[in-house]
């Protein structure tokens, strides 16, 4: 019964560089939600996604991050020309999708940006 | 801003002590509220949850109040033990599948 699996757990990049994290829901979740967390803070959402659908990306930056969650694999978190204030902590969480349902986190992936 | 926040940043309890963590929100539309515990290295673990329509919901050692009057959530840990130092965050939701919103966390730290 595996939980939300995120891969890579630590990512290090150079400045320039591309950033693909990987968040695999629940078994049974279709809804995913990548949020980012800096030292000592809180999580500040990023996007939300069903299969196939951006639902809200209010949270994203307009430019360099980009996200998916494809019919088939993973949800894709991809952050393009990394600049060291990119390091951060970024968490996928999963739910079923219905109304008052928690959601699910993965143990994140760590992208230090040097 | 933040609409969720938190009282005290920092919270030390003696082993065996009840716990206290508190929580102010300002959306007072939001419906649904969850707090989630964050160990070191980890992700945030689903602690409890309430829905606006009822003011006290108990788990196992954990219970989590709702004061829509004043838009206070508190959770409530007793018999702390050194397994619960962690932070701790709680988080809204508007309405319906629209994210949740979490505030800056409190850290619990369990004195043995």
């Amino acid at each position: 019964n595996a939980g939300v699996m995120q891969n890579p757990r630590h990512l290090v990049r150079r400045r320039g560089q591309e950033a693909r994290l990987r968040c695999s829901p629940m078994k049974g979740h279709s809804h995913v939600y990548w949020y980012r967390q800096l030292p000592e803070e809180g999580l500040k959402f990023m996007v939300y996604l069903q299969k196939e659908n951006i639902i809200d990306e209010s949270g994203m930056p307009k430019e360099r991050f980009s996200a998916e969650f494809p019919k088939e694999g993973p949800s894709i978190l991809r952050i393009q020309q990394v600049v060291r204030g990119d390091s951060a902590a970024y968490f996928c969480a999963s739910s079923p999708g219905q109304s008052n349902s928690p959601l699910h986190f993965g143990n994140g992936t760590r992208l230090t940006v040097t | 801003g933040e609409s969720v926040g938190l009282h005290l940043p920092t919270l030390s309890v003696q082993e065996g002590d009840n716990s206290i963590i508190n929580c102010a929100y300002s959306n007072s539309a939001s419906d649904y509220f969850i707090w989630y515990k964050q160990e070191s290295g980890k992700g945030p673990q689903f602690i409890i949850d309430i829905r606006s329509n009822m003011d006290k919901r108990q788990g196992q050692r954990v219970t989590v109040l709702l004061n829509k009057t004043v838009k206070h959530l508190s959770l409530q840990i007793a018999a702390t033990q050194p397994g619960d130092s962690a932070v701790y965050f709680c988080a809204e939701r508007y309405s319906g599948n629209t994210p949740l919103v979490f505030g800056k966390g409190t850290r619990l730290s369990v004195i043995a």
